[in-house]
């Protein structure tokens, strides 16, 4: 089965910098998205992309955040200075026929 | 905003018992998603449902799309403890954007 690929695994870092979480979605796909799902709780929609812009985005999705997709493969996420409530599963996602999630990035701000 | 309710929070079943999740939307749908995550997984799509009163089958698992357009159930025949993990539905209001539900979260005890 096709599958979505995220990285890092885990990413640690200290609140004010910068993260970036990659993501290769499956190839054929056109609708890219970031999910987050803080420990225990559900999972929140940050963005969908498609045709190389954002098409939708949530409140969460302040200035804080970008997505970028740089080559013909990659899908990034970029948060500009982390603060601790971003730490949480960061889940990438493309979609079909049927929606594909990747196995998450933990992101823990210290 | 739009809300997503599910019912109940956690259920807990001897194994080959039955289980129902109930999703249940503040206002009419698009269509909906239902996810299945297992402990420190990723959510996995199960199923979607766009048509009025829809009812899907696979193997052990229906899933039934309300009258209106506002709520849904997820039912498990006979469970299995690969069923454990937590059942989200995922409520579209003709976007890109997929509000989650809390979620429910099943234990299958052997």
């Amino acid at each position: 089965e096709p599958e979505v690929t995220q990285t890092p695994s885990h990413q640690v870092t200290q609140m004010g910098q910068e993260v970036i979480l990659r993501c290769v979605p499956i190839s054929n796909h056109l609708y890219f998205y970031w999910y987050r799902q803080i420990l225990g709780q559900k999972v929140e929609f940050l963005v969908s992309f498609y045709n190389n812009e954002i098409s939708e985005k949530s409140e969460i999705f302040d200035d804080q955040f970008s997505v970028e997709r740089p080559d013909g493969s990659n899908f990034t996420l970029k948060i500009r200075s982390t603060k601790l409530e971003d730490s949480a599963m960061y889940f990438c996602a493309s979609s079909g026929r049927r929606k594909f999630f990747g196995p998450g990035t933990r992101l823990t701000v210290l | 905003g739009q809300q997503v309710m599910q019912i109940p929070q956690y259920q807990h079943v001897q194994e080959g018992e039955d289980f129902t999740t109930y999703c249940n939307s503040s206002t009419t749908l698009s269509n909906i998603q239902w996810y299945k995550q297992r402990p420190g997984g990723h959510p996995v799509f199960l199923i979607q449902l766009v048509k009025s009163g829809e009812v899907k089958k696979q193997k052990r698992l229906t899933f039934q799309f309300g009258e209106a357009k506002k709520n849904s159930s997820l039912h498990i025949t006979a469970t299995q403890t690969t069923d454990v993990g937590t059942y989200f539905c995922a409520a579209n209001n003709y976007g890109q954007n997929f509000v989650f539900g809390p979620g429910t979260r099943l234990s299958v005890l052997p």
